[in-house]
């Protein structure tokens, strides 16, 4: 069925380094799609997103890549703080709002 | 408050008993979503309000939930009968839009956790 995934569960970096998290999807119709991040207890935060029309976006430290080809989802982190440990989640729309599927998440670890 | 907030944070029941969670969207915001999510899990949807009107219950797992929201306001999800497979954090969203999600308009709660023994 249609899914969002991701490629790696956890991520060890250390501090400064730069981070990358995978996301796969399969719905080629979907055309918006969703960083999140969530801290133990607490709910998904937005982070950055991007509309299927793009390839890029880039915001605060971060940067979103799309790739429609091979239906890939990246987010970079750059210089990778302690603050930014938490479980990264990929989210795309399927074409009504209402609904965003989830992927599972990926744990980012950054040692200081 | 400034965010959307719900209550209880932390539930326990006992098997069989009923639950009701309950969700304070930010003001003014028109749509309220309630996603379950299992430990280890990305959220998965549950249902979707706009203003009083639930639009969208495809995602209810059984006939015991139930959500509503009568005043357009605040929200409640109640679970009837509580199965240790409900146990999960509930989470509630809420936006200010109606359609066409754009930049960052979901804003999520810090959610319930329900534990049912």
């Amino acid at each position: 069925g249609e899914s969002v995934g991701l490629h790696l569960p956890t991520l060890s970096v250390q501090e400064g380094d730069n981070s990358i998290i995978n996301c796969a999807y399969s719905n080629s119709a979907s055309d918006y799609f969703i960083w999140y991040k969530q801290e133990s207890g607490k709910g998904p935060q937005f982070i950055i997103d991007i509309r299927s029309n793009m390839d890029k976006r880039q915001g605060q430290r971060v940067t979103v890549l799309l790739n429609k080809t091979v239906k890939h989802l990246s987010l970079q982190i750059a210089a990778t703080q302690p603050g930014d440990s938490a479980v990264y989640f990929c989210a795309e729309k399927k074409g009504d709002f209402q609904k965003l599927v989830f992927g599972t998440g990926t744990r980012l670890l950054v040692s200081p | 408050g400034a965010g959307v907030s719900q209550s209880p944070r932390y539930k326990v029941a006992k098997r069989g008993q009923d639950v009701a969670l309950r969700c304070d969207p930010i003001s003014g915001h028109v749509s309220l979503f309630w996603y379950q999510q299992a430990l280890g899990q990305g959220p998965e949807f549950l249902t979707y309000f706009q203003n009083e009107a639930q639009l969208d219950k495809s995602g209810l797992p059984s006939d015991r939930f139930f959500a509503e929201r009568p005043e357009g306001s605040v929200s409640t999800l109640k679970i009837q009968r509580t199965q240790q497979e409900d146990s999960a954090v509930y989470l509630c969203a809420s936006s200010g839009r109606v359609g066409g999600l754009g930049t960052g308009e979901l804003f999520f709660g810090e959610g319930s956790r329900l534990t049912v023994l």
